[in-house]
């Protein structure tokens, strides 16, 4: 139990459509990162959000986007879906200075399914 | 660019037996490495971490993995599985400054059979 919480588990869209994924991270944690992990694969790095910024993207187009609250929950936005995008999204949530201490608290994820 | 290899696919060990994962990562600098855990339906659960220092390091739930800087490996043992571990494990590299990123390998699936 991570105390990181993701909402939906679960949800099928058709491709062209637009899905929101939500992250409520662990009390106390002021970063929030986020993952696409498809079938088969490791996790690969989308972006991370300190603050309410955009703090590092990985190789993925602009529609994927974020947002982060002041209560540092965050959100994933994916417009235009497209079947390579079915994956679990997995939200991760760390104390600023230390993500790169591994000191990464990953929620359950949601998996998304594009049709 | 940073990367991770995991050899193996997928690993079947009795229970009881002894475990070694593998894991090899490219990196310029000092590399820090992770051992992640991945249960079914699971999100992923730190098992250990190197940073510096000693080159063999002790995590959670008996793991512990040795870095050897000449092989640019960093592999995962357990002496003695238990029908528990069975999971997906993941090996990850993150350089350490600026943007913390981890990068993932593709992962090793262990079966342990009575």
């Amino acid at each position: 139990e991570t105390g990181v919480t993701q909402s939906p588990t679960h949800l099928i869209k058709t491709r062209g459509q637009q899905v929101t994924l939500r992250c409520s991270s662990q009390s106390g944690h002021n970063t929030v990162s986020w993952y696409q992990q498809a079938l088969g694969q490791g996790p690969q790095f989308i972006f991370q959000y300190y603050r309410e910024e955009e703090n590092g993207r990985g190789n993925f187009p602009p529609r994927f986007s974020g947002l982060q609250f002041p209560n540092y929950s965050s959100e994933l936005n994916v417009n235009a879906l497209e079947l390579d995008d079915s994956a679990l999204y997995l939200c991760a949530s760390s104390l600023a200075g230390r993500v790169n201490t591994g000191e990464l608290f990953f929620g359950e994820g949601s998996r998304l399914t594009v049709l | 660019a940073q990367s991770v290899t995991q050899p193996d696919i997928h690993i079947t060990v009795s229970e009881g037996a002894s475990l070694e994962l593998r894991c090899n990562y490219s990196y310029g600098a000092t590399p820090y490495l992770f051992w992640y855990v991945q249960s079914p339906g699971q999100g992923l659960q730190l098992l250990l971490k190197y940073f510096s220092g000693d080159t063999l390091v002790q995590g959670i739930k008996g793991f512990e993995a040795e870095f050897k800087r000449s092989q640019s490996s960093f592999n995962l043992r357990k002496p003695s599985v238990h029908w528990s571990d069975a999971a997906e494990y993941f090996c990850a590299v993150a350089s350490n400054f600026g943007n913390e990123k981890l990068t993932f390998g593709t992962g090793t699936r262990l079966t342990i059979i009575p």
